[in-house]
């Protein structure tokens, strides 16, 4: 157990929805962050969170937003959704201790848009 | 931006045998963090091992040992007497000890041959 939280572990939605994915971080880690991975694909930075700040941006669609509560948990929110978002949804933490960590992987949020 | 290269796609192994994914990156950091991370079938991203730039040692998990090679910027996993349970992907992580994103690979798919 990796003590990352994704919520939920299984969403099958219609083209033009909006879903939003749930992560909560290890306790006490400051960062977090969002990856896509499509199927047999590597893995897609998103979004990084650092302490409720964004911290860095990847490739992430205007469709797609996220944010960090003040309890350092995060949500991504993904709209207009479309048959290619259809995808294995990461969140990974970090940064307990010191930055420059490894980060700790949820199980994944898997999406399935029909 | 950072760039990890994995020029192995696919690699297969007899069990009991020793296996080893190569890795490169590019940076002109000089302090940084790299990993290892193992994705089985569940999917589930499980870190494999982790190697600080500024030690020279290389890291050692049990069956899974690195060959860091910092100035060639190379970072190579053994896996030694192979498993079954060893097949996965792995992917090689980057990440600056300035606590940015986490640049990941493109993933080499182990199999192993009972």
């Amino acid at each position: 157990d990796s003590g990352v939280t994704q919520t939920p572990k299984h969403l099958i939605t219609a083209t033009g929805q909006r879903v939003t994915l749930r992560c909560s971080p290890r306790s006490g880690d400051l960062s977090v962050y969002w990856y896509q991975q499509s199927l047999d694909q590597g893995l897609q930075f998103l979004i990084q969170y650092y302490n409720g700040e964004e911290r860095a941006k990847g490739n992430i669609l205007e469709r797609f937003s996220a944010q960090q509560f003040p309890d350092l948990h995060s949500e991504l929110n993904l709209s207009s959704l479309e048959l290619g978002d259809s995808a294995l949804y990461f969140c990974a933490s970090s940064d307990r201790d010191r930055e420059g960590t490894e980060a700790f992987f949820g199980q994944g949020t898997r999406l399935t848009v029909v | 931006a950072q760039t990890v290269t994995q020029s192995q796609p696919e690699m297969s192994v007899q069990e009991a045998e020793t296996v080893t994914l190569s890795c490169t990156y590019d940076t002109s950091e000089s302090d940084y963090y790299l990993f290892w991370y193992k994705q089985p079938p569940s999917r589930q991203m499980i870190l494999v091992i982790r190697q600080e730039a500024y030690k020279q040692q290389n890291a050692t998990e049990n069956r899974f040992s690195v060959n860091f090679q910092k100035a060639a910027k190379s970072f190579s996993l053994k896996i030694s007497d192979s498993q079954l349970g060893d097949a996965a992907m792995y992917f090689c992580a980057y990440r600056s000890a300035i606590g940015n994103q986490f640049y990941f690979g493109t993933g080499t798919s182990l199999t192993v041959i009972p």
